[in-house]
């Protein structure tokens, strides 16, 4: 079975800081990952997808960026935090149009 | 320009009741639709979906319909119990780029079933 994993959990960053998120997943081969963000009180909005090693798209102009190093291991970094970084911050793999998401991260900048 | 909309931000049923949770949407090339149900500080879970050459899904407890003309899904879920209280979004895919399926959420509805 397919297992999806994000480390970390929680993370308090200041403002400035960089900011790597690790996405790994187990059990499937080539899958199309994805990087998602929940702001408080809003919907999961879509920042990056990419469909197979260093091929990235992404969604919405921002501070953040992604990387896909391995074929199961998708990455989302940042030089500097801002403010409005915050929010919690879900990976997700998906085959055809359903998508699969891992437990997510936390991040508060201050 | 929100292209799926859930109008309820919260929903209350009493334990054994039907909840329907409902969606609509804009967008006529979203092909495939999906439900998702989420607890606090926790991913989202994938609970059932359908394609829009379809009318009605059905998988145990939980049943989505489609109406197209009406660009319009609901969840049905049959008897609600205390456990399912969460978040259920909605969701509808349209393929982008080739290969890519890029699904675009609702903000959520909050499904509260008291015992």
């Amino acid at each position: 079975s397919q297992t999806i994993h994000q480390w970390p959990a929680t993370l308090v960053q200041p403002v400035g800081s960089p900011l790597s998120l690790e996405c790994t997943v187990e059990g499937t081969s080539n899958p199309n990952l994805y990087w998602y963000r929940q702001a408080a009180g809003r919907g999961l909005q879509l920042l990056f997808y990419s469909v197979g090693i260093g091929q990235i798209s992404s969604e919405v102009p921002q501070n953040l960026s992604a990387s896909r190093p391995q074929d199961r291991q998708f990455i989302l970094s940042s030089k500097k935090l801002l403010l409005s970084d915050s929010g919690f911050y879900l990976c997700a793999w998906g085959v055809a149009a359903e998508q699969y998401f891992g437990p997510g991260t936390r991040l508060t900048v201050t | 320009d929100q292209q799926v909309k859930q109008n309820s931000p919260s929903l209350s049923v009493q334990e054994g009741r039907i909840s329907i949770l409902n969606c609509d949407y804009t967008n006529s090339m979203f092909d495939y639709f999906l439900w998702y149900k989420k607890y606090p500080a926790e991913g989202p879970t994938f609970l059932i979906s359908i394609s829009s050459i379809k009318d009605k899904n059905e998988d145990g407890r939980f049943t989505v319909f489609l109406n197209k003309s009406a660009k319009h899904l609901s969840l049905h879920i049959v008897p609600s119990q205390p456990g399912d209280s969460a978040v259920y979004f909605c969701a509808a895919s349209e393929i982008s780029g080739g290969s890519n399926y890029k699904l675009t959420f609702g903000k959520g509805t909050l499904l509260t079933v008291n015992p």
